[in-house]
């Protein structure tokens, strides 16, 4: 299994502003990614963070919108901007060793609101 | 298109009685399934998964491609089992991803 921890684990944030959520492993990994879980919602998979290039936005998310950042093997980055009430939700990140892509170790989340 | 769906938002049993989690999926590929669970208070975690046809916790899930479903079952439910249950369905390949399904919250009785 892999130790992953998420910073902040919570915030409350003013509509217009912007988020940086911090996603950091104890291990090298291959894989890291990001899901989103709104309120009552499953969890639905807004990118694949890539080392050293650009994240792969799954259909309905964009980078303007949810950049993120991967500078090393075990540390990621997901930017939430102008934000709006609507962004309110869990945000996850969860990462994948080897060619085991599918069995995912998830982080605590990061629970935002947005006024 | 891929889907995932369990029809169950929350499933009420008591202590020793058997538990079933249905899971349906919709996908045109070989499917890789799978079940995650989150306690009370912690994080996500990998329950079991179709390929390894193990049983965890006393859980067990056979996949039926004929049904496309993969229900989750427990001859005797203890009160330790009460969590929110995820369907997943695996994309394999260039496009690895997992998509969920909406999830189940078990609560076992006393």
């Amino acid at each position: 299994s892999a130790v992953i921890s998420q910073k902040p684990s919570r915030d409350i944030c003013q509509r217009g502003t912007s988020l940086t959520i911090q996603c950091q492993v104890d291990s090298q990994v291959t894989m890291m990614f990001w899901y989103r879980q709104q309120p009552g919602q499953s969890l639905t998979l807004i990118a694949t963070a890539n080392q050293g290039s650009e994240a792969t936005y799954e259909s309905g998310f964009v980078i303007d919108k949810f950049p993120i950042s991967r500078p090393n093997l075990t540390f990621s980055t997901l930017t939430v901007s102008n934000m709006c009430p609507e962004d309110s939700s869990i945000y996850l990140c969860s990462v994948a060793r080897g060619t085991m892509v599918l069995e995912q170790f998830f982080g605590p989340g990061t629970r935002l609101t947005v006024l | 298109a891929q889907r995932v769906t369990q029809p169950e938002k929350l499933l009420s049993v008591f202590k020793g009685a058997p538990v079933e989690l249905k899971c349906n999926y919709s996908y045109s590929g070989s499917p890789e399934l799978f079940w995650y669970v989150q306690y009370s208070r912690q994080r996500l975690q990998l329950l079991l998964r179709h390929i390894s046809r193990e049983s965890i916790k006393g859980f067990t899930a056979d996949l039926n491609k004929g049904e496309t479903s993969f229900h989750l079952k427990k001859p005797f439910a203890q009160e330790e089992d009460s969590a929110m249950y995820y369907c997943a369905l695996g994309r394999g390949g260039a496009t690895n991803k997992l998509i969920f399904g909406t999830g189940t919250l078990l609560a076992v009785q006393p």
